[in-house]
């Protein structure tokens, strides 16, 4: 049971917008721990995807976006593509036990 | 280019040690933490250790608190993972990646990973 709880599974068709969400008990993580996501392509190894809640490193397309308000944090991917289809995982900090954290993860199928 | 390669897996029997290796390059390697992340056979992602950049400062999952120790060689740009007392549920693939920015940061990148079974 992972201390973030994400969907298993999402789908969508090519073109359309979905989300993936991410959220968690104010006892484990803190209003001051960022929220990060990460793709994973079967068979490959993780790849970030967001950092500090909504921040694309350099090479990620802006039709991916991601937010965090409360206890909960948002992937989105607008105009999805075939090639989006893969495992995506939130992960950040809990503070009390000085421990990262990773979501359960989310299958996204591209229909 | 900044390149993290595991190496160390293979079979190895309940009970039994191994010691895993990441090789970095491309970046200043005593300037970074640097972190050990498991993904069992068809499982989600879980954090296993985090080392700080001088090696001083260590934390563990639960999970292999007593049985693993992270260190890392900065005159050799390596990490390693000391694991004993290796379980059944220890299976997984073990990937190295850099951490960024402070006590909330995030890992990127990552290595391709190394394949552990534990299997009698």
């Amino acid at each position: 049971q992972s201390v973030l709880t994400q969907p298993p599974s999402v789908s969508g068709a090519p073109g359309q917008r979905v989300t993936i969400s991410c959220t968690w008990s104010s006892s484990n993580i803190g209003a001051g721990s960022d929220v990060h996501w990460y793709q994973q392509v079967p068979g490959t190894a993780p790849k970030l995807l967001i950092y500090g809640n909504s921040n694309r490193p350099s090479g990620v397309p802006d039709r991916l976006s991601g937010s965090k308000s409360g206890t909960s944090a948002s992937l989105a991917i607008s105009g999805l593509q075939a090639e989006d289809e893969a495992d995506y995982y939130c992960q950040s900090y809990d503070s009390s036990l000085s421990a990262y954290v990773f979501g359960g993860g989310t299958k996204l199928t591209v229909l | 280019e900044v390149l993290l390669v595991e190496s160390g897996g293979g079979l190895v029997q309940p009970g039994g040690s191994l010691r895993l290796s990441c090789a970095a390059s491309g970046f200043t390697f005593s300037g970074y933490p640097m972190t050990w992340v498991r993904q069992a056979p068809g499982k989600g992602l879980e954090w296993v250790s985090v080392i700080s950049g001088s090696g001083h400062t260590i934390y563990y999952a639960d999970s292999v608190q007593g049985r693993f120790t992270i260190s890392r060689d900065n005159s050799k740009n390596t990490l390693y993972l000391q694991m004993n007392s290796l379980r059944v549920d220890d299976t997984a693939v073990y990937y190295c990646a850099k951490k960024v920015a402070g006590s909330s940061g995030w890992f990127d990148p990552w290595g391709q990973g190394t394949l552990v079974t534990v299997s009698s």
